[in-house]
């Protein structure tokens, strides 16, 4: 157990919905990733936040947009979503900016 | 433009031998590499890493070898154990400073056979 939290482990939806998901990261960490893992990519690195501020961002949709809040969960917010959408969904967190990441077990999101 | 490449999809051990898997990049800008290793229904979990200063970092079983002029890293496991079959992905980044923004491969599962 990593200690970083996910939730749902599992959703399913129709296309052009909008769903959201949520991280916990472990206790103390300041710093939140996304990460897409879909079956014809690797890994793909989405966001990440930094005691509440964004920091870096990558290949991220403009369908797609993240925060980090006070108490620093964060959400990852994907609308009009399309069937390429289904993916598995990380998150990960450190406990500053440049350190090692802990992975939660992801969202598993199934677009239909 | 896959910047992190795994050629082999899957690679199959007998217990007690050596596991090797390789991982090949393109940008000469890379100076930072790991390796995570993931179980199904987990997420990846940090196995070992290395700075492109050095050519071979240890960890008990697990050694990495970097060649940065052939642009090419491998992950050795000796000896391999069943707990060993997981999913293992190289990764990279520009400097240890950005440990968080990492360019994944696409990752090779490994079985070990008891």
């Amino acid at each position: 157990d990593s200690g970083v939290t996910q939730t749902p482990k599992h959703l399913i939806t129709a296309t052009g919905q909008r769903v959201t998901l949520r991280c916990s990261p472990r206790s103390g960490d300041l710093s939140v990733y996304w990460y897409q893992q879909s079956l014809d990519q690797g890994l793909q690195f989405l966001i990440q936040y930094y005691n509440g501020e964004e920091r870096a961002k990558g290949n991220i949709l403009e369908r797609f947009s993240a925060q980090q809040f006070p108490d620093l969960h964060s959400e990852l917010n994907l609308s009009s979503l399309e069937l390429g959408d289904s993916a598995l969904y990380f998150c990960a967190s450190s406990p500053g900016p440049d350190e090692k990441l802990f992975f939660g077990s992801g969202t598993q999101l199934s677009v239909l | 433009d896959q910047q992190v490449k795994q050629n082999s999809p899957s690679l199959s051990v007998q217990e007690g031998r050596i596991s090797i898997l390789n991982c090949d990049y393109t940008n000469s800008m890379f100076d930072y590499f790991l390796w995570y290793k993931k179980y199904p229904a987990e997420g990846p979990t940090f196995l070992i890493s290395i700075s492109s200063i050095k050519d071979k970092n240890e960890d008990g079983r697990f050694t990495v070898f970097l060649n940065k002029s052939a642009k090419h890293l491998s992950l050795h496991i000796v000896p391999s154990q069943p707990g060993d079959s997981a999913v293992y992905f190289c990764a990279a980044t520009l400097g240890s400073s950005n440990t968080g923004k990492l360019i994944f491969g696409q990752g090779t599962t490994l079985q070990v056979k008891p």
